[in-house]
């Protein structure tokens, strides 16, 4: 199947600070992937949907500002987190799904980034 | 927008038993199903999936069913083994790339060898 490919897959990090987490497909072009969101022993959560070349759409209370989403190319969009807070501790999951055209639904999914803010 | 319920939260059975995980979802325009496993610290992997063209789909000792009217889907996962202990996932959307999948809150599967 399809690769996705996550980096980091894990971080620590001093409150206050960003963190970027990178979502990369290996071999396929994605013209949208998930960012989602999973707090211990809890479901996925969308987060926003990255759109290439275009702004991404959130969802219902997530703040656009603290999470940041950029999606320059075919194969990658990245996520950072700004001015990072114990809060935002969690696992970060991102997904993609192949270009319009190019197939069907099935989404890709990356290994994770495990996020800690101390 | 789409929910989706799942049940059991958890579940534990014997090695060589069967289990089911049900899920219902709430928007009727879905019509893309997967089922996914998490292992800890891990990404889902996909494991199957069945879109509503057709009501049930089995690769070895994995099947999923699946009911549009009564908007109900099922994973029966037959011959248990300690290895298919994990967290599994469903998930429902619309069959279109782009397409955000919306999950269950999860089940938590044990296998006792």
């Amino acid at each position: 199947g399809a690769v996705v490919s996550q980096h980091p897959s894990w971080v620590i990090c001093k409150s206050g600070t960003s963190v970027k987490i990178e979502c990369r497909s290996l071999d396929f072009q994605a013209t949208t992937m998930f960012w989602y969101r999973q707090f211990p022993k809890q479901s996925l959560m969308l987060m926003a949907t990255s759109n290439e070349g275009s702004k991404a759409t959130y969802e219902q209370g997530v703040e656009k500002d603290k999470f940041l989403i950029n999606h320059a190319s075919l194969t990658l969009s990245t996520l950072t987190v700004t001015s990072a807070h114990p809060e935002d501790s969690s696992f970060y999951i991102c997904s993609a799904s192949p270009h319009k055209g190019q197939g069907n639904t099935e989404a890709f999914f990356g290994q994770g980034t495990r996020l800690t803010v101390v | 927008g789409e929910n989706v319920e799942q049940h059991p939260s958890t579940l534990s059975v014997q090695e060589g038993d069967s289990a089911v995980i049900k899920c219902t979802y709430s928007d009727s325009a879905s019509n893309y199903f997967p089922w996914y496993k998490q292992e800890l610290g891990k990404g889902p992997q996909l494991i199957i999936d069945i879109r509503s063209n057709v009501g049930e789909k089995k690769d070895q000792r994995i099947a999923v069913t699946l009911n549009k009217t009564a908007k109900h889907f099922s994973l029966h996962i037959t011959e248990t083994q300690p290895e298919d202990s994990a967290v599994y996932f469903c998930a429902a959307s619309m069959d279109q790339a782009g397409t955000a999948l919306i999950f269950g809150k999860g089940t938590t599967l044990s296998v006792s060898s």
